[in-house]
């Protein structure tokens, strides 16, 4: 299976800081990335797909570029609302593999 | 409308047995994997397996290679993670999901607890 390596683990960050997280893949897997939030209590929800696309209706202030093996997902002023754990996903290879995920706290 | 349905959450002792469903309704069931997810409380997603309805092709993590089976009915569109003998570190939040090979739509069930306890 691909490894997905993600870092931070943690982060805390003050309200309108920018913030990001970064994944790093076993393997090219060209630009098969998702990002997903995943608030207590519900199932993660998808807010970037093929690396670096928004899903439709997600705020603007997210981001995520790379390709091959290195991805950095990115909040441009992060809002209380954002508070969350954030996962990337690969889908190059089955299974889907996650990274470890990365919990997002205010300072 | 793509849904996933999960069976409701349940509490089990060690030993026992269980098997909980997932039923999938709004694309064609034979032609999608879908994988079931574990989340162990405070801790992250882990892939356990997936399912190809079609020609039933299983294929486990390594983790969870003989310690789960998974399956899928055909005929009522559903599919099945079950366990001969719960353990606590059963503990967790299961997720069913639908996924396309080298594709980024993954849909997600609403998750079944499952509770371990002596």
């Amino acid at each position: 299976d691909i490894q997905m390596s993600q870092s931070p683990s943690s982060l805390a960050a003050s309200v309108g800081d920018r913030v990001s997280i970064t994944c790093q893949a076993s393997q090219d897997i060209s630009n098969y990335v998702n990002w997903y939030q995943q608030k207590a209590g519900q199932a993660p929800k998808l807010l970037i797909y093929d690396a670096s696309n928004l899903e439709i209706g997600v705020p603007l202030r997210f981001s995520g570029g790379g390709y091959g093996t290195d991805f950095t997902f990115t909040i441009s002023s992060l809002q209380p609302e954002d508070i969350a754990t954030y996962y990337c996903q690969q889908y190059h290879n089955l299974p889907h593999t996650f990274g470890q995920g990365t919990k997002l706290e205010i300072k | 409308e793509v849904q996933l349905v999960q069976s409701g959450a349940e509490v089990k002792k060690p030993g026992e047995s269980l098997k909980i469903s997932c039923e999938a309704s709004g694309y064609i069931f034979t032609s999608h994997w879908i994988g079931w997810v574990r989340q162990m409380p405070g801790k992250g997603l882990e892939w356990m397996g997936i399912i190809y309805p079609g020609d039933s092709d299983t294929r486990y993590s390594p983790s969870f290679q003989g310690q789960v089976t998974i399956s899928a009915d055909k005929s009522i569109r559903t599919a099945y993670l079950q366990w001969s003998s719960l353990r606590a570190s059963d503990n967790a939040m299961y997720y069913c999901v639908r996924l396309t090979s080298s594709s980024p739509r993954h849909y997600w069930g609403q998750g079944t607890l499952v509770i371990v306890s002596s």
